[in-house]
């Protein structure tokens, strides 16, 4: 099965700065990484996604590459604001299969 | 607009008790994933379901554990025994199919076995 590692576990920012997650899979058949983002006591929620066909997205302050050939991904976070502190996962997908989640990253925004 | 309803949002159980987990997909989503998370650490893939068929059951113990999604009504996951162990946050996801379809997490049961 596909095996997802993700760092760093914890990250703390300065409110204003960036932050950036890494993940890294090792099955080359998969083609789906979305990112989620886990509040305290709630369920995680989908925040971005990217397909294996498209290298970069980005939505407003957060932004997702992919790199096929390393078999890595990172969520990127600009102008991080207190309310982005969270736990963030990525996943990796194949088609049909199970989502195959890394262990989290607890983010803090300093204000 | 509703998205994936879980419930109850807390159960309290005593040892060797039964435990059920229900939870209602997103309108229009047919495939159910359930998950297990332990405080301060991942998402645990337990089972994935369609309707009336269990697709993969690989990350559900072999004892006690067991989940439906019967053709009417919402999937249940079901905990037979309670042992102290199970305590944990337990997420449903539901999303339209296979094809890489994006998942959507309800806000979980937290089971507490005491």
């Amino acid at each position: 099965g596909e095996n997802v590692e993700q760092h760093p576990s914890t990250l703390s920012v300065q409110e204003g700065d960036s932050a950036v997650i890494k993940c890294t899979y090792s099955d080359s058949a998969s083609n789906y990484f979305p990112w989620y983002k886990q509040e305290l006591g709630k369920g995680p929620q989908l925040i971005i996604d990217i397909r294996s066909n498209v290298g970069e997205k980005k939505d407003q302050r957060i932004a997702v590459t992919l790199n096929k050939t390393a078999k890595h991904f990172s969520l990127h976070i600009t102008e991080t604001q207190p309310e982005d502190s969270a736990v963030y996962f990525c996943a990796a997908i194949q088609t049909g299969n199970q989502f195959y989640f890394g262990t989290g990253t607890s983010l803090t925004v300093i204000p | 607009n509703a998205g994936v309803m879980q419930n109850p949002r807390h159960l309290v159980r005593r040892r060797g008790q039964e435990a059920r987990l229900r939870c209602s997909p997103m309108k229009g989503h047919s495939h159910v994933y359930w998950y297990r998370q332990l405080p301060e650490e991942g998402l645990k893939f337990m089972v994935y379901l369609q309707k009336e068929n269990i697709i993969d059951e690989s990350g559900m113990p072999k004892e006690r554990f067991s989940a439906e999604f019967p053709k009417e009504g919402p999937s249940i996951l079901r905990i037979q025994q309670v042992v102290r162990g199970d305590s944990a946050a337990y997420f449903c996801a539901s999303s339209q199919g296979p094809n890489n379809s994006p998942l959507h997490f309800g806000n979980g049961t937290r089971l507490t076995v005491t």
